[in-house]
């Protein structure tokens, strides 16, 4: 079974309008960690946002923030006001406790904003 | 945030010559670096985890003695391709554990290596 899932394999948005990346997990272990990157398509991994399962408040980073519904297992990523240099993929990418700081990661959504 | 430097960006080599991938964190300790693959269109893979002081644990499927690592200090771990073939053609990136962030052990990746064996 999939650990993380992303089920938007690509998106178009207007340029200025907020964005919604989806990203659900499975797990069974009561202590992770959300992850969220880009990448542009020169290739660097850029990290943009992180989440712990204990963390009792949404993450936010600037213009992004995370919707972590940790009942329905879901950290979606909002990106506001969205610019041209926000194309790119984006993965979601999860850490559990016990799995020695390796990370799982979604098969990434690929984000293009129409100017 | 923190920066981890890969060298070099792109190589174009023979097949059957070796090649050597650099990754630095070079604003912090790095214990744990990761090594990864990735196709195009595709997440990525990893490859292999690699401890400083110590032999680097792979992933099933991965040769070790064709992607060699080693990490041999806390700022700098090495991958490399021994006797590549165009089969091991690929884009290879690392990442590296900043265990210093306040705990939550991000991992800051390089720029990535995009190799092509002829």
């Amino acid at each position: 079974a999939q650990k993380i899932t992303q089920t938007q394999p690509g998106m178009f948005v207007q340029e200025k309008e907020a964005v919604t990346l989806d990203c659900t997990y499975d797990t069974s272990d009561p202590s992770y960690g959300l992850f969220w990157y880009k990448q542009p398509s020169s290739g660097e991994m850029i990290f943009l946002i992180y989440q712990g399962s204990y963390d009792q408040q949404n993450a936010t980073e600037g213009r992004y923030s995370l919707n972590f519904q940790k009942a329905r297992k879901s950290a979606n990523l909002v990106i506001s006001a969205s610019q041209l240099g926000d194309s790119a993929m984006y993965f979601c990418a999860m850490r559990e406790e016990k799995s020695n700081y390796q990370l799982i990661w979604g098969a990434g959504t690929k984000l293009i904003i129409k100017p | 945030g923190a920066v981890v430097s890969q060298h070099p960006s792109r190589v174009i080599c023979k097949s059957g010559t070796s090649v050597k991938i650099e990754c630095r964190s070079l604003d912090f300790q790095a214990t744990t670096m990761f090594w990864y693959r990735q196709f195009p269109k595709q997440s990525l893979m990893l490859m292999a985890t690699s401890n400083e002081g110590s032999k680097a644990t792979y992933e099933q499927g991965v040769e070790k003695d064709k992607f060699l690592i080693n990490h041999a200090s806390l700022t700098l771990s090495t991958l490399t391709v021994t006797s590549a073939h165009p089969e091991d053609s690929s884009f290879y990136i690392c990442s590296a554990r900043d265990r210093g962030s306040l705990a939550k052990n991000i991992q800051y990746f390089g720029a990535g290596t995009r190799l092509s064996v002829l």
